[in-house]
């Protein structure tokens, strides 16, 4: 099976600052990487596929980068909407595994 | 506008049984992919199992393998999920989710049912 490692586990930050929370997975996956947002009490939400494709609807400030095993998801510029839990998932095979979440808190 | 509703979930005693289900609509149910992904109360997501448009290709994680049977009904444009022998560590609220198209991401999610395993 595939591990997926996912860091920071939590970070504070301010609006308006640059976050970026990456994904490590134990074996090569190409580009098969999907960012997911999730906001307490409500389903997750698919930001990102593909390691780099944006949803439609998804703003610009979310961008993911990365192949093979490393894979970034960076929020360009931090607004009051985004402070939620964010995960990871590596889409390359079954049994399909997710990152262990990271929590973007307020500062 | 695409909706899935699960339903199904409740309290069970350890080693019941409880069927779940995921009613589809807004989109070509039978064209896609359907998964089951669950999340344990405070916990990370965790993918349960996929069935493939035609129901000829299904997986399980290693975690339910053997006690739950995921199946659809193309023609009522339902997915289900059949868990048996459930445990406590079965104890989550479980989402159901359309494939991204070409890939085994999750691009639409319902809201999810949850299913609480306790003597």
């Amino acid at each position: 099976d595939i591990q997926v490692t996912q860091s920071p586990s939590s970070v504070s930050a301010s609006v308006g600052d640059r976050v970026t929370i990456t994904c490590r997975t134990s074996q090569a996956i190409s580009n098969w990487l999907a960012w997911y947002q999730q906001k307490p009490g409500t389903a997750p939400k698919l930001l990102i596929y593909a390691a780099s494709s944006l949803r439609s609807g998804v703003p610009s400030r979310f961008s993911g980068s990365g192949s093979g095993t490393d894979f970034t998801l960076t929020i360009s510029s931090l607004q009051p909407e985004d402070f939620a839990t964010y995960y990871c998932q590596q889409a390359n095979s079954f049994p399909s595994t997710f990152g262990g979440g990271t929590k973007v808190e307020i500062k | 506008e695409v909706q899935l509703v699960e339903s199904g979930g409740g309290l069970v005693k350890p080693g019941e049984s409880l069927r779940l289900s995921c009613a589809a609509s807004g989109f070509t149910f039978s064209s896609y992919t359907m998964s089951w992904v669950r999340q344990a109360p405070g916990k990370g997501l965790e993918w349960v199992s996929s069935i493939s448009s035609s129901s000829s290709s299904i997986y399980y994680a290693d975690s339910v393998k053997g006690r739950f049977t995921v199946s659809r009904d193309n023609a009522k444009n339902s997915l289900f999920l059949q868990m048996n022998s459930l445990r406590a560590e079965d104890t989550a609220v479980y989402y159901c989710a359309t494939a991204c198209s070409g890939g085994r991401c999750f691009y639409y999610w319902g809201q999810g049912t949850l299913v609480t395993v306790s003597s």
